[in-house]
């Protein structure tokens, strides 16, 4: 069975620039998640979806940070403008049995 | 208090030692526990769930302590391999949500 697949791996971006992440889950899995990790820190959460459709995003920063998951499958995640402080792993995850998530590579951001 | 705190160790034991560690947790509600480990620059993999009555996996046992609102992972006969940072998770309300800790790193010597 394919794992959740990310791309890009890594993006150098400079401040205020902007930057978009994808993410395609687990076949079946209904629940997405985007969590930030930041270095010597657990994943935090930015934004959970079911299907195609929002469950919590009161963790994202909304007036920089978007996300959207079209179709219920792929997600992308997208920061405009980044900060230095955006410098992260950014890991996507998706789950069928509950709370059980699985997460993929993950994007290594680097805001200079 | 964080929601959920762990030892950021780093733990540095020598092969075949017993290592364990421990996460608290503050939500009393929370119905399900994980370990995860993550290994250097890499995401990180689902290791075991916990149960209620504690549980097995080869050299890994998790118990839970809901009285005293805490995980834990023991780890026998460390390996090499075994060198990581162990994250725990607990969910957070009804909405199939994990809030993580900030991992305990651990190396395993020869």
């Amino acid at each position: 069975e394919a794992g959740v697949a990310q791309s890009p791996r890594y993006k150098i971006i400079e401040k205020r620039q902007s930057v978009a992440f994808w993410c395609n889950p687990i076949s079946g899995h209904a629940t997405l998640y985007w969590y930030q990790q930041i270095l010597g820190q657990g994943p935090k959460l930015l934004i959970q979806f079911q299907n195609n459709g929002v469950v919590d995003d009161s963790q994202l920063p909304k007036d920089r940070f978007s996300a959207e998951r079209l179709k219920g499958v792929d997600s992308t995640l997208k920061i405009q403008p980044a900060k230095l402080e955006d410098s992260a792993v950014y890991l996507c995850a998706s789950s069928f049995i509950a709370n059980e998530q699985f997460f993929g590579p993950g994007t290594r951001l680097t805001v200079l | 208090r964080k929601e959920v705190e762990q030892d950021p160790g780093p733990f540095n034991v020598p092969e075949g030692a017993t290592v364990a560690f421990n996460c608290t947790y503050s939500n009393s509600a929370s119905q399900s526990f994980f370990w995860y480990r993550q290994d250097c620059r890499k995401e990180p993999k689902l290791l075991m769930s916990v149960y209620s009555s504690g549980n097995e996996d080869g050299r890994f046992t998790a118990q839970l302590n809901r009285a005293s609102q805490y995980i834990s992972l023991l780890i026998r006969d460390s390996k090499l391999s075994d060198s990581a940072t162990y994250l725990c998770a607990v969910n957070k309300g009804s909405a199939r949500q994990l809030t993580f800790g900030s991992g305990t790193q651990l190396t395993v010597l020869p």
